[in-house]
């Protein structure tokens, strides 16, 4: 069974410094990972996505991310954050076949940016 | 891009009575949608996979007769909660797939509704 472990329910940093968010996952087959924002009281937005192909990702927002099948990781990154960056972020594994799959989502990681 | 809706973003309810949230695909068709609930500072646990034209999938430890999904058209599902209780109390969230764009592989996910039940 697919599952997804965010490592840290709470990161700190200052404005400008790097952001690292971390995720490991367990996938019996190649999988498909995710990384959503959400805002207080609000739904989930994508940030970037792997499927295929290259594992370095971009997203919106400065956000990247990179698949290592190695390490089992897809930890999301910035170079530098911003205020507007505090939230709440979900990484998450899909499980089933493309069209009707289900996502497994980690904890949350709740990111805060000090001034 | 595509964009789900939530109606109501906020319902507050008395315990007993029944409660209907609207989800729906504004600009795609979406044959499987997806309910999910998220308790305060929790993740998201899905509930149930919602499928145009069929019964809903519920997922393990979810009542079906607690938490009806009607799943009438292509870009809408309906969640009721009947006889609701305060421990039903949660953010629930909805999804849907866009599956003639160009990310068949990406869920798109509705504002959330606030259900409090006193």
């Amino acid at each position: 069974a697919q599952s997804v472990t965010q490592l840290g329910s709470h990161v700190s940093v200052s404005e400008g410094a790097l952001v690292l968010l971390r995720c490991n996952y367990s996938s019996s087959v190649p999988p498909y990972l995710f990384w959503y924002v959400q805002y207080p009281n609000q739904g989930l937005q994508l940030l970037l996505k792997y499927t295929t192909g290259a594992t370095l990702v971009k997203g919106i927002n400065g956000f990247e991310a990179e698949f290592k099948k190695s390490e089992t990781s897809f930890h999301l990154t910035k170079p530098s954050a911003h205020m507007s960056d505090a939230a709440e972020y979900f990484c998450a594994v899909s499980v089933g076949i493309q069209g009707a799959q289900k996502l497994v989502f980690g904890q949350g990681t709740r990111l805060t940016i000090n001034p | 891009g595509a964009v789900v809706s939530q109606h109501p973003s906020r319902v507050i309810c008395k315990s007993g009575t029944s409660v209907k949230i609207e989800c729906r695909s504004l600009d795609f068709q979406a044959t499987t949608m997806f309910w999910y609930r998220q308790f305060p500072k929790q993740s998201l646990m899905l509930m149930a996979t919602s499928n145009e034209g069929s019964k809903a999938t519920y997922e393990q430890g979810v009542e079906k007769d607690k938490f009806l999904i009607n799943h009438a058209s292509l870009t809408l599902s309906t969640l009721t909660v009947t006889s609701a209780h305060p421990e039903d109390s949660s953010f629930y969230i909805c999804s849907a797939w866009d599956q003639t764009g160009a990310s068949t592989d990406t869920q798109y996910f509705g504002p959330g509704t606030r259900l409090t039940v006193l």
